[in-house]
This record gives structure tokens, sequence and C-alpha cells, in this order.
């Protein structure tokens, strides 16, 4: 058990439609980053969030945004969902001054995308 | 896009035998992580190298890291069936010079199974 949950488990989307993905940290960890594992393939990193802030992005567009709360739980939004975004979804998180890199991840989100 | 390359991809063993899995990458790391993954479900943190290390252990791995080579190997000793799960190199680096928080870039993997 990392203590980083998910919610919700599984999702089914069509094309077109928007999603919210939901994610809450380990106790006490201040960043949280989020990731897309296709099928057979390793975890991409979408971005992280500092203090509220997003701190770093990967590759994806901007329909991907992000918001990270106060009590440090945070949400992945998806806007136009395509039949590529069909993936698991995966939030990590993680304590900045004490082992460094090292992500406590969730069990993810499985989104199909119709 | 990917930075790591696992080899082999996939990896059957019997149980008691050792497996080893080795990773590739192509850019400059603060550290390497491995992390295994059961079945699709999230990625659980197994061991972390920092890139002045040469060899770390913990029980039943052993991690290698040579910088020279940008190369990684994985050892797992005494295999056991419940070690059947893919497993992951990540490497980290800094996402802001000079600040704290890291990005992990991952490979593909290597599926390991283990036969009882």
């Amino acid at each position: 058990e990392t203590g980083v949950t998910q919610s919700p488990t599984h999702l089914i989307k069509t094309r077109g439609q928007q999603v919210t993905l939901r994610c809450s940290s380990q106790s006490g960890h201040n960043t949280v980053s989020w990731y897309q594992q296709a099928l057979g393939q390793g975890p991409q990193f979408i971005f992280q969030y500092y203090r509220e802030e997003e701190n770093g992005r990967g590759n994806f567009p901007p329909r991907f945004s992000g918001l990270q709360f106060p009590n440090y739980s945070s949400e992945l939004n998806v806007n136009a969902l395509e039949l590529d975004d069909s993936a698991l979804y995966l939030c990590a998180s993680s304590w900045t001054r004490r082992a460094p890199g090292i992500q406590y991840f969730g069990a993810g989100t499985r989104l199909s995308v119709l | 896009s990917q930075q790591g390359e696992e080899d082999p991809q996939a990896l059957s063993i019997q149980e008691g035998e050792n497996a080893t899995m080795n990773c590739s990458y192509k850019t400059s790391i603060n550290n390497l992580q491995w992390y295994r993954q059961n079945s699709g479900r999230g990625l659980v943190h197994l061991i972390l190298i920092r890139s002045n290390e040469r060899e770390k252990h913990s029980g039943r791995l052993r991690v290698t890291l040579d910088t020279s080579k940008k190369s990684s190997s994985l050892l797992i000793t005494a295999s056991r069936a419940a070690d059947t799960a893919s497993y992951f190199c990540a490497t980290a680096a800094l996402l802001l010079s000079g600040g704290s928080n890291y990005k992990l870039t991952f490979g593909k993997g290597t599926l390991l199974t283990v036969n009882p």
C-alpha cells in the first residue's frame, strides 16, 4: 500500500467528451505527478504539480490540464477525448526533501474512449 | 518519449533461478530507479541508485549502474512465483535547474514470469 488512492478505477467515455480523474496523495506529500500508460508501454509523464502550481509538463497537448488542492489531492482533466487517450492513468505523489525522485503510485484509473 | 529501453522485453524462468534485466538510457540523470508493476496496476518503487554510485543491494535485489555506457542492470536472486510482474527502469532528472522536484522517464519494461 502506497497511501495514494485514485478514483474511479474504471471509466468509459465517448470521443469528444470530457473526463476528470481524481487522486488523493500520501499524507504530507507536496508534489503530485500524472502519467499516461498505454497498453504494453511504460508510463509517460504528463505533468507535475508542486504547491498547487504546474511544475513541469511532458509532451501532451493543452487539453490535458490539472489542479492540485491545498490538501494535496489533485485532478487530471482531459477535454475533447480522442480514441488514443484510452490508457491507464497513474498519479504519483512525492516529498521533495526526502528520497529525491522516488514516487508513490496509485493503482490507476483505466480510461476507455469509444 | 521513452528514455530507457529494457532488455529483454520478456523473460521466463523457474522458481529459484536468478533473473537479470538490463536498461539503457540516453540523457544525463540524477539517479536511476527500478519499479515493479503487477498486472497493469500501480507501480511500486524497488530501489534507487544515484549517478555517482556503481552498485546497490536491497534484499534479493542488486542494481548496477554504468554511466559511461548509460546502462543499468537489475538482478533478482532466488526468484519466487510472486516476483512475476513487469519491471521498469526510470531515470530521474530535475524538472527545474536549482529545484528539487524530479521527472521520471520510464522504459517499456521487462515482463518477468517465474514458473513454480
